[in-house]
């Protein structure tokens, strides 16, 4: 079993919604967590970190955690087709020596 | 962006061949991260450094060798390249062990 697990989609919505990107994992130990927005033929880039449980939010962006279902959210307000590329989670515990990375989520956000 | 190079960007070279990727960084960072990204398996790491001279196997090492002799830079080396070694090279770093992770451009591996 992966220690994380990631929808690989293809994800396509329309310009403005609401996207939902989700990640479960199986280790109840990890407690941080860190989102990636990845463009075709570039680098990961760090959107979101979070330690622990709960919400944290940056301009449209919000990231979620539930520990108690070992699940991990990103939600995009007024998605834009500029937020048109691969989503990224990560997770590692504060007794692990390397983040562990979903295989990512394919997003489309088509004007 | 955090002050990641990585070299070369692209290379082609041939099975057996012994191969260096090089990552330069200048956000004087103690930790130092090899990735490598495959279609369907995501970033999976090689191998890290927690300092000059200190490093650590990853999950998928085997075959790669790596060498950190100063803060700035850390270098990758494929002894001897297979085929199996062809993929996306990157490289991240990171204050710490939990701190957020900065990645660079990437570096395009093919090996015939």
């Amino acid at each position: 079993q992966k220690e994380v697990e990631q929808d690989p989609g293809p994800l396509s919505v329309p310009e403005g919604a609401i996207v939902s990107l989700n990640c479960t994992y199986s280790n109840s130990a990890f407690q941080y967590f860190m989102w990636y927005r990845q463009y075709s033929r570039k680098g990961p880039e760090l959107l979101m970190y979070t330690y622990s449980s709960g919400n944290k939010e940056d301009g449209r962006f919000t990231a979620q955690v539930d520990k108690s279902s070992k699940y991990i959210s990103l939600f995009i307000r007024d998605s834009q087709p500029s937020d048109s590329a691969t989503y990224l989670c990560a997770m590692t515990s504060s007794t692990g020596n390397q983040f562990y990375f979903g295989t990512g989520t394919s997003l489309t956000v088509i004007p | 962006d955090a002050g990641i190079t990585q070299s070369p960007r692209h290379k082609v070279t041939e099975t057996g061949t012994p191969v260096t990727l090089r990552c330069h960084q200048t956000e004087n960072h103690r930790y130092m991260y090899w990735y490598r990204q495959d279609p369907g398996h995501g970033l999976r790491l090689i191998h890290y450094s927690y300092g000059v001279k200190d490093t650590d196997k990853g999950e998928v090492s085997d075959g790669y060798s790596v060498s950190r002799s100063k803060t700035e830079d850390f270098l990758l080396t494929l002894e001897s390249a297979t085929s199996s070694q062809t993929s996306v090279y990157f490289c991240a770093i990171s204050e710490g062990p939990y701190s957020p992770q900065y990645f660079g451009p990437g570096t395009r591996l093919l090996v015939l």
